[in-house]
């Protein structure tokens, strides 16, 4: 069966940091990765989506980034965090011409 | 640009009665409905989906209807209990990506 894994679980990372979010699939190949963040009581923003190594689409100009080194790897980075970069932070999965989207565990960030 | 727009934004009922959550979109392409619970604290589940060419769908006491031609769908919940106190999500799709509602938060009171 096929998991997902995102770490760290929670982040206090101070104004100007870098940042470095990670997740990983694990039991299916070529899946559909996303980023959301959801800000406090709020709903769910996408940030980025990739179908493939390599290929990234982003949906929300800001400074963040995303990048995908590998078939089931994506990572979201930041050079310097703003205060407005705090929020619960979401991966999550579909299968190739699959609809259906799973969700990590998410990471919890706090930029203080 | 394409929207969601999901009612209400509370949702008060007692253990045992019904409870509906409505959403209705703006994109004619979309043809995957789902629906997310997210306890607090935690991600969000899909707890179920309809697809464009299915009018309705039922999974025990949760069922969700489609009306395509006024862009239009329903999450139902009969018999509620207290566990299904959370927010609720609904999306669209016609693609790769989700287009979310801002969610419903339920309570259901014992």
């Amino acid at each position: 069966s096929q998991t997902i894994h995102q770490w760290p679980a929670t982040l206090v990372q101070p104004v100007g940091s870098p940042l470095s979010l990670e997740c990983t699939v694990e039991g299916t190949s070529n899946p559909n990765l996303y980023w959301y963040r959801q800000a406090a009581g709020r709903g769910l923003q996408l940030l980025f989506y990739s179908v493939g190594i390599g290929q990234i689409s982003s949906e929300v100009p800001q400074n963040l980034s995303a990048s995908r080194p590998q078939d089931r790897q994506f990572i979201l980075s930041s050079k310097k965090l703003l205060l407005s970069d705090s929020g619960f932070y979401l991966c999550a999965w579909s299968g190739q011409g699959a609809y259906e989207q799973y969700f990590g565990p998410g990471t919890r960030l706090t930029v203080t | 640009g394409e929207n969601v727009e999901q009612h209400p934004s509370t949702l008060s009922v007692q253990e045992g009665d019904s409870a509906v959550i409505k959403c209705t979109y703006s994109d004619s392409a979309s043809n995957y409905f789902p629906w997310y619970k997210q306890e607090l604290g935690k991600r969000p589940q899909l707890i179920i989906d309809i697809r464009s060419n299915v009018g309705e769908k039922k999974d025990q006491r949760i069922a969700v209807t489609l009306n395509k031609t006024a862009k239009h769908f329903s999450l139902h919940i009969t018999e509620t209990q207290p566990e299904d106190s959370a927010v609720y999500f609904c999306a669209t799709s016609g693609t790769y990506k989700y287009i979310f509602g801002t969610g419903t938060r339920l309570k259901v009171l014992a």
